[in-house]
């Protein structure tokens, strides 16, 4: 139990494209989703905090403009990367807090995705 | 401000013997704690959590970790390591059940044959 799934787990992409990557949980639903970026060697970034059906909450550095999250429902957010650049290119992970009470505070991780802007 | 830290970069522990991984919470009021684990190139898997009770909590793998409110930390233990165990861990932490949460700097754990 408690799969949460990403796709695509890695994409390249040349500089100014636009990159969309999902996030799904799969045998459960989750009121909330998270999206994290983690550099090489260092631990996870929190970039936005989603919720199903209403806007994404940003955190301070992060431009909600390039970094769109989508929250269409209670088992899918989306994260699209507008007009990438190399400086995007990073492994990008998600999480889902589950809607059951009592594993509300439990996040549980995709396997994440590798994006490469060239 | 809610801080989660991990002081050593990397532990090295033969196979065989008893591993420990540091962790040191500043977490306001009654912490929520984690351990994650995550491999190479793959998202962060669940080991365990403290929310309250017995502060001795077992969780995936053989792990195991102790919440210490005294010394504010979850230390992550293991009575005997296993060249699997290689990987790197994370600390994290939370004030509530709805708050976000946050990460320590992770420790590269190796184990030795």
């Amino acid at each position: 139990g408690a799969v949460v799934s990403q796709h695509p787990s890695w994409v390249i992409c040349k500089s100014g494209t636009s990159v969309k990557i999902e996030c799904r949980s799969l045998d459960f639903q989750a009121t909330t989703m998270f999206w994290y970026r983690q550099f090489p060697k260092q631990s996870l970034m929190l970039m936005a905090t989603s919720n199903e059906g209403s806007k994404a909450t940003y955190e301070q550095g992060v431009e909600k403009d390039k970094f769109l999250i989508n929250h269409a429902s209670l088992t899918l957010s989306t994260l699209t990367v507008t007009s990438a650049h190399p400086e995007d290119s990073s492994f990008y992970i998600c999480s889902a807090r589950p809607r059951l009470a009592g594993g509300g505070e439990t996040q549980y991780f995709g396997p994440g995705t590798r994006l490469l802007v060239l | 401000a809610q801080s989660v830290a991990q002081p050593e970069d990397q532990v090295n522990v033969a196979e065989g013997n008893p591993l420990t991984v540091k962790c040191t919470y500043s977490v306001s009021g009654n912490p929520y704690l984690f351990w994650y684990v995550q491999y190479p190139n793959r998202g962060l898997q669940f080991l365990l959590k403290y929310i309250t009770g017995d502060n001795l909590v077992k969780g995936s793998y053989g792990f195991e970790a102790e919440f210490n409110k005294s010394q504010t930390s979850f230390h992550l233990k293991k009575p005997s390591a296993l060249v699997s165990d290689s990987a790197l861990y994370f600390c994290a932490g939370a004030y509530s059940s709805a708050s976000k949460i946050i990460f320590g700097s992770g420790t590269r754990l190796s184990i030795r044959p």
